[in-house]
């Protein structure tokens, strides 16, 4: 009973272009949304994040968008560069911890 | 000048044996956490200490034992290592318990039970 789930193990998208990740979830509880991106032999880093009142936050080539409705939330990453190419966790917050996607790994191709 | 430092970043070792890691962070947080990424990649919490209390403890086996010494460590002892134990695990730590608080993770130990 995977509270929080993405779909596509992996993407891959040419340089320049968007990368639009995405994250379906189930819980309505969940309140704060965030986005870890993982290098290799690495540990995941926060990435950008979105309160559950907003639809929309944006940190520069990162755009985060959440649709409650739908219980889905998207990152899109505009223009992608090479390297953005790593392995991106969707997370969702709720009674004090946060309930993890199993990831997408992001390839950009030159 | 690492974060959030585990040691150590692999071990294999045999079913049935006892082994510990070590996690520490030097950010001055308060809370820290123990997560495990199973085989289908989710990535799960264990445990969460803010300084040095058990806050959160998943349906973890009670083999699984978390240690806080001080605030700034947060050690994990695993008793009659199983297959299934197999994953890589991440130490992580954020300022306070609150909820929008940013993680910081570790690099990752990442445990073969053979």
């Amino acid at each position: 009973d995977q509270q929080v789930k993405q779909n596509s193990p992996s993407l891959s998208v040419q340089e320049g272009r968007i990368s639009i990740l995405n994250c379906d979830y189930t819980n309505s509880m969940f309140d704060y949304f965030l986005w870890y991106k993982k290098y290799p032999a690495e540990g995941p880093t926060f990435l950008i994040s979105i309160s559950s009142i907003k639809d929309k936050n944006e940190d520069g080539r990162f755009t985060v968008f959440l649709n409650k409705s739908a219980k889905h939330l998207s990152l899109h990453i505009v223009p992608s560069q090479p390297g953005d190419s790593a392995v991106y966790f969707c997370a969702a917050r709720g009674a004090q911890k946060l309930v993890f996607g199993q990831g997408t790994r992001l390839t950009i191709n030159p | 000048d690492t974060a959030v430092s585990q040691t150590p970043k692999y071990l294999v070792t045999q079913m049935g044996n006892d082994k510990s890691i070590k996690c520490e962070q030097n950010l001055g947080h308060d809370t820290m956490y123990w997560y495990k990424q199973d085989s289908k990649k989710f990535l799960k919490i264990m445990f969460s200490y803010n300084n040095k209390e058990l806050i959160i403890n998943e349906t973890v086996p009670n083999r699984f034992s978390p240690k806080s010494p001080d605030k700034a460590h947060l050690n994990l002892h695993i008793n009659s290592l199983e297959l299934g134990d197999s994953a890589v695990y991440f130490c992580a730590s954020t300022p306070t318990s609150g909820s929008t608080d940013t993680q910081y993770f570790g690099p990752g130990t990442r445990l073969t039970v053979l």
